[in-house]
């Protein structure tokens, strides 16, 4: 079946480092979208990147869609207690379905 | 602007009780998601509507599970009888469009079945 892995599941840094996680797709996506959510919370769109080896930033955070279509990262530069949250890569296999990986949840510590 | 609004926030039931969760889209949005989300499982996608139409519900557990979308505003997602096991979060989600769009969600209702 159409499934979108991400790893790691889980990421513990320290605020001020850097922040990626991964994800990966055994078929080719028509395009990629990442959400966060807050503890609590629900997922909340961030980006969407259409295009083959696509690379978009927003502040510090920076996305990247692999040349195959099939991985994406998201980075953060320089974490803070702000960036808590577990984020969601989600990905569209060309029907109308979107797909969510597993989430990375990342913890900040202070 | 109103975001997608859902209902009850929390619900807390006893097992074999029906339990009915709603949904208000965004306004003008064609596409309506409900989700299951659980530490074990992750987000599942139970099922969808396009232009209040049912599309694709092989994500709903089994036949205890229905889902409604009446008119272009309004949705509901039922459970009966319930049971321990369908305690989750269920999020509803709109998009502007059918396919390759953002999906906008709902605060969710936190469901408990005793």
């Amino acid at each position: 079946g159409q499934q979108v892995m991400q790893i790691p599941q889980y990421q513990h840094v320290q605020e001020g480092e850097d922040f990626t996680t991964y994800c990966n797709s055994s078929t080719t996506l028509s395009n990629i979208q990442w959400y966060k959510q807050r503890p609590g919370g629900h997922p909340v769109f961030l980006i969407q990147l259409v295009k083959s080896g696509e690379v978009k930033k927003q502040k510090r955070l920076t996305f990247q869609f692999g040349e195959a279509k099939k991985n994406s990262s998201l980075h953060i530069t320089a974490t803070q207690t702000t960036d808590v949250g577990t984020y969601f890569c989600a990905g569209y296999f060309g029907n109308e379905k979107l797909t969510f990986g597993t989430g990375t949840r990342l913890t900040i510590i202070p | 602007d109103a975001g997608v609004i859902q209902s009850p926030r929390h619900e807390v039931t006893e097992m074999g009780q029906e339990v009915t969760l709603r949904c208000k889209p965004i306004s003008g949005h064609n596409s309506l998601f409900w989700y299951r989300q659980t530490m074990m499982r992750g987000l599942e996608l139970l099922i969808y509507f396009n232009n209040n139409v049912p599309i694709d519900d092989s994500g709903m557990p089994e036949d205890r599970f229905s889902a409604k979308m009446p008119n272009a505003s309004f949705s509901t997602l039922k459970i009966q009888p319930s049971e321990p096991r369908d305690s989750a979060v269920y999020f509803c989600a709109s998009g502007p469009s059918h396919s390759n769009q953002p999906q906008h969600f709902g605060d969710g209702t936190r469901l408990s079945i005793l």
